[in-house]
């Protein structure tokens, strides 16, 4: 049962472009929503988070939409950089007496220079 | 204020034999995450542990695996009688109590031979 789906499993973009990162859920029951990124041999690390009750959040080059009737979320990057390329995990958790969060399988960005 | 340790880094263990994975959450941080990487695949939630209590293991195979958050000391992730399908990324995290968002370790590559 995959409640986090990133349907594309990886993206390349040309360096300055924009880069649009996609995810969908399906509980109704998460309210909050976060993008991490992951370097090869690295823990992921942090990016963006977003809360239920915003539509949009912005963190310099990085802005997560997210689309509660449509249960989808996005973060694009802009403009990309080659430093960029990573995969990039959407993940979702729901204060439910815990706050256990669920990953996407991921989308590994390429950023051409 | 070092983050999440993990360790060991590295670890290979011949089949049959016991794996013991160590994770020392980041200083203030009551709660610890155990995530699953599979090649080629996403970060998949294994257990959820506070000090000294499980709080979700949902995620945990029904047998051989097992984790602990003692009241000192790191949490452990332990692995019996290893198969080579255990192979993966173990991925640690850490939050503080009552507070989304996690803080992971650079995880431990296991490798059953």
């Amino acid at each position: 049962d995959q409640q986090v789906k990133q349907n594309s499993p990886s993206l390349s973009v040309q360096e300055g472009r924009i880069s649009i990162l996609n995810c969908d859920y399906t509980n109704s029951m998460f309210d909050y929503f976060l993008w991490y990124k992951k370097y090869p041999a690295e823990g992921p690390t942090f990016l963006i988070s977003i809360s239920s009750i915003k539509d949009k959040n912005e963190d310099g080059r990085f802005t997560v939409f997210l689309n509660k009737s449509a249960k989808h979320l996005s973060l694009h990057i802009v403009p990309s950089q080659p430093g960029d390329s990573a995969v990039y995990f959407c993940a979702a958790s729901a204060n439910t007496g815990g706050f256990k969060t669920i990953f996407g399988a991921g989308t590994r960005l390429f950023v051409k220079a | 204020n070092a983050g999440v340790m993990q360790n060991p880094r590295h670890l290979v263990r011949r089949r049959g034999q016991e794996a013991r994975l160590r994770c020392s959450p980041m200083k203030g941080h009551s709660h610890v995450y155990w995530y699953r990487q599979l090649p080629e695949e996403g970060l998949k939630f294994m257990v959820y542990l506070q000090k000294e209590n499980i709080i979700d293991e949902s995620g945990m195979p029904k047998e051989r695996f097992s984790a602990e958050f003692p009241k000192e000391g790191p949490s452990i992730l332990r692995i019996q009688q290893v198969v080579r399908g255990d192979s993966a990324a173990y991925f640690c995290a850490s939050s503080p109590q009552d507070n989304y968002g996690y803080t992971f370790g650079s995880g431990t590559r296991l490798t059953v031979v």
